[in-house]
């Protein structure tokens, strides 16, 4: 059975900081991973996906690394700014294109 | 807006109330998924459809919850008999294919069970 961990659960960190938010999986044998951002009491915001194949995706200040052998992702996030406040949830998709969430990273960055 | 809808946002009832939810996915994504999220956790997978025929349910499906998507369009979500433990929010997410495509997800419906 396939299960995703995140590491810390909780972050805070001053504004301009530079992080890492880390996910692994038990079962390499994954489609994608996906990484997404949700504020209080809202759905989810889809920021990067990786598919099985890829090492890394970028966009703007976020940056995904996957090494599926070893079962782990991380999310880096460069300059971090108080808008970036939020819970980050790791995903992986399984072989029947379901997403299998971790519990989440919740992130504050204080000004 | 082009995004996922779902209805309503916010729905309070009382234990023992029958509920539905609506999901409108994204135009011609052939793929609907519900999921269900509590506090502090990261979504759960119930259901799955490609286009109106339900694929996989979760063991978290019980009896009391059904999910059609007749059309292979908007989806429903029915739980009757409503309980506490029922109390989440509920996500709907939809995707284009059946390849390796991103899942894109509505606002939720919270539901609270008094």
């Amino acid at each position: 059975k396939q299960e995703v961990t995140q590491i810390p659960a909780a972050l805070s960190v001053p504004e301009g900081e530079n992080l890492v938010l880390n996910c692994s999986f038990t079962d390499s044998a994954i489609y994608n991973l996906q990484w997404f951002r949700q504020d209080p009491g809202k759905g989810l915001t889809s920021l990067l996906l990786i598919q099985s194949s890829q090492r890394e995706q970028t966009s703007g200040r976020l940056n995904a690394s996957l090494d599926k052998s070893s079962g782990r992702s991380t999310l880096y996030i460069a300059a971090s700014q108080p808008g970036d406040s939020a819970t980050y949830l790791c995903a992986v998709m399984d072989s029947s294109y379901k997403l299998i969430f971790g519990s989440g990273t919740r992130l504050l960055v204080r000004p | 807006d082009t995004g996922v809808s779902q209805d309503p946002r916010h729905k309070i009832t009382k234990r023992g109330q029958n509920v539905t939810f609506r999901c409108d996915p994204i135009s011609e994504h052939n793929r609907l998924y519900w999921y269900r999220q509590t506090l502090g956790q990261g979504p759960e997978f119930l259901t799955y459809f490609q286009n109106e025929a339900q694929l996989e349910k979760s063991r978290l499906l019980s009896d009391r919850f059904s999910a059609e998507r007749p059309k292979g369009s908007f989806s429903t979500l029915e739980i009757q008999r409503t309980e506490q433990g029922d109390s989440a929010m509920y996500l709907c997410a939809s995707s284009l294919d059946d390849s390796h495509e991103e899942q894109y997800f509505g606002p939720g419906t919270r539901l609270t069970v008094t």
